[in-house]
């Protein structure tokens, strides 16, 4: 079974430092990947996702994300991150068999004036 | 893409009640889904609601605890019943335009639910 694993489940930093949010995926098979912010008392925002192609996506908000299938990782960065960047991040992965998302733990991103 | 709203956004519910939660699409979507984020807790998929048919539920979740209907292509209701104080979580809708797995999800901004 799929499985999606957030290694850190809070990271602080530093106004207009870079940050990294970790995502491993378990998965023999071809997966489609996607990282989703949740604003304070919101629903969820799709940032990025990759699907085939280049490794290395582009998203909203300045992030990026990159692909990495020898190591089933699919980690999100941003070189300089603000304060309005404070929000909860998911992972997920779409396994090509079937149609349901499995998501990880979330990390909580603070960021510090 | 799609819109989603849910009604209500939040309740302060008495254990043993029940409560239906809307999910309005603003376009047909062929799949819909609900999730529940407890407290400090990531998404888990109770059921894919199937217009026209029974919903496809999760192992864990039963129809009896949550039915779920789907009336149209744009439009679901999750019950909660016999409401305990751990069902107090967040409940999501979710909708997919179209079957292709790679498409996104679209979330609604969820509804609140305390049990007390």
């Amino acid at each position: 079974a799929q499985s999606v694993t957030q290694l850190d489940s809070q990271v602080p930093v530093f106004e207009e430092a870079p940050v990294e949010l970790r995502c491993n995926y378990s998965s023999s098979v071809s997966v489609y990947l996607f990282w989703y912010v949740q604003y304070p008392n919101q629903g969820l925002q799709l940032l990025l996702k990759y699907l085939s192609g280049s490794t290395l996506v582009k998203g909203i908000n300045g992030f990026e994300a990159e692909f990495n299938k020898s190591q089933t990782s699919f980690h999100l960065r941003k070189p300089s991150v603000h304060i309005s960047d404070t929000a909860e991040y998911f992972c997920a992965v779409g396994d090509a068999g079937t149609y349901k998302y499995i998501f990880g733990t979330g990390t909580r991103l603070k960021v510090l004036a | 893409s799609a819109v989603i709203s849910q009604k209500p956004s939040r309740d302060i519910c008495q254990r043993g009640t029940s409560l239906t939660i809307q999910c309005q699409v603003d376009s047909q979507v062929t799949m819909m889904f609900w999730y529940r984020q407890q407290p400090g807790q990531s998404l888990t998929l109770i059921a894919t609601a199937n217009q026209g048919s029974e919903a496809t539920y999760e192992s864990g979740f039963v129809i009896d605890k949550f039915p779920i209907s789907r009336p149209n292509l744009t439009f679901s209701t999750l019950t909660v019943s016999n409401m305990s104080p751990e069902d107090s979580s967040i409940y999501l809708c979710s909708a997919r335009p179209l079957e292709d797995l790679r498409n996104e999800q679209f979330f609604g901004p969820g509804t609140r639910l305390t049990v007390l």
